[in-house]
């Protein structure tokens, strides 16, 4: 059974830039959840996909988007990056079941923004 | 926000049980108490959730109050692998967004 993964591991951008970070779900899982950890605090929700359709989305501007493939892969892409948006991305991947909250995690992707 | 309270750190000896409480006193009928746990440099692992019973698996106990507005996990024999940030989601069951609210948790140092 794979994982999830994540990449790349870590990235350095420039304020104004655009980054898009990339996440494999774990066989047999239908949603993605993405989620930023900033230093120090627990992972914010920023948004679920399911079948290919964002199904939720947290406190976050709509420079956050994101995209869910055939295949379940997901991507989160940040227009106008900030110096706020430094942090640790969290993709999680999960089978969508009533009641079910048991979400797998991949390792993140540490974005630097300077 | 998160609905639970938990304490910021805590301490427990390599063998012995780890007891880690939390708080959730506005819990409604229909959530769930969720525990996860985050390793250093780690996304966060699924440990185990509950409702009204109480629940083991091969990695921990979940003791839930029969009021429900307060419950302990248990790690039956920590070990130094076991240091991590422990956290306590409330959750609802059956929403259309299954997503996870997190707070602060727990950090849990187990000592040598």
């Amino acid at each position: 059974e794979t994982g999830v993964t994540q990449s790349p591991t870590h990235l350095i951008k420039t304020r104004g830039q655009q980054v898009t970070l990339r996440c494999s779900s774990q066989s047999g899982h239908n949603t993605v959840s993405w989620y930023q950890q900033a230093l120090g605090q627990g992972p914010q929700f920023i948004f679920q996909y399911y079948r290919e359709e964002e199904n939720g989305r947290g406190n976050f501007p709509p420079r956050f988007s994101g995209l869910q493939f055939p295949n379940y892969s997901s991507e989160l892409n940040v227009n106008a990056l900030e110096l706020d948006d430094s942090a640790l991305y969290l993709c999680a991947s999960s089978h969508q079941t009533s009641g079910s909250y048991e979400q797998y995690f991949g390792p993140g992707t540490r974005l630097t923004v300077t | 926000d998160a609905k639970t309270t938990q304490p910021t750190s805590m301490d427990c000896a390599e063998g012995r049980a780890a007891n880690l409480p939390c708080n959730h006193s506005t819990i409604s009928g229909n959530e769930y108490v969720y525990w996860y746990r985050q390793i250093h440099s780690q996304g966060p692992q699924y440990i185990i959730h509950g409702l009204k019973n109480n629940e083991t698996n091969e990695m921990a106990s979940l003791i839930i109050t029969e009021d429900r507005k307060s419950s302990t996990l248990i790690l039956p024999h920590a070990t130094l692998r076991d240091t991590a940030v422990y956290y306590c989601i409330v959750t609802d069951y059956g929403g259309a967004t299954n997503k996870l609210i997190f707070g602060t948790g727990t950090l849990l140092a187990v000592q040598p």
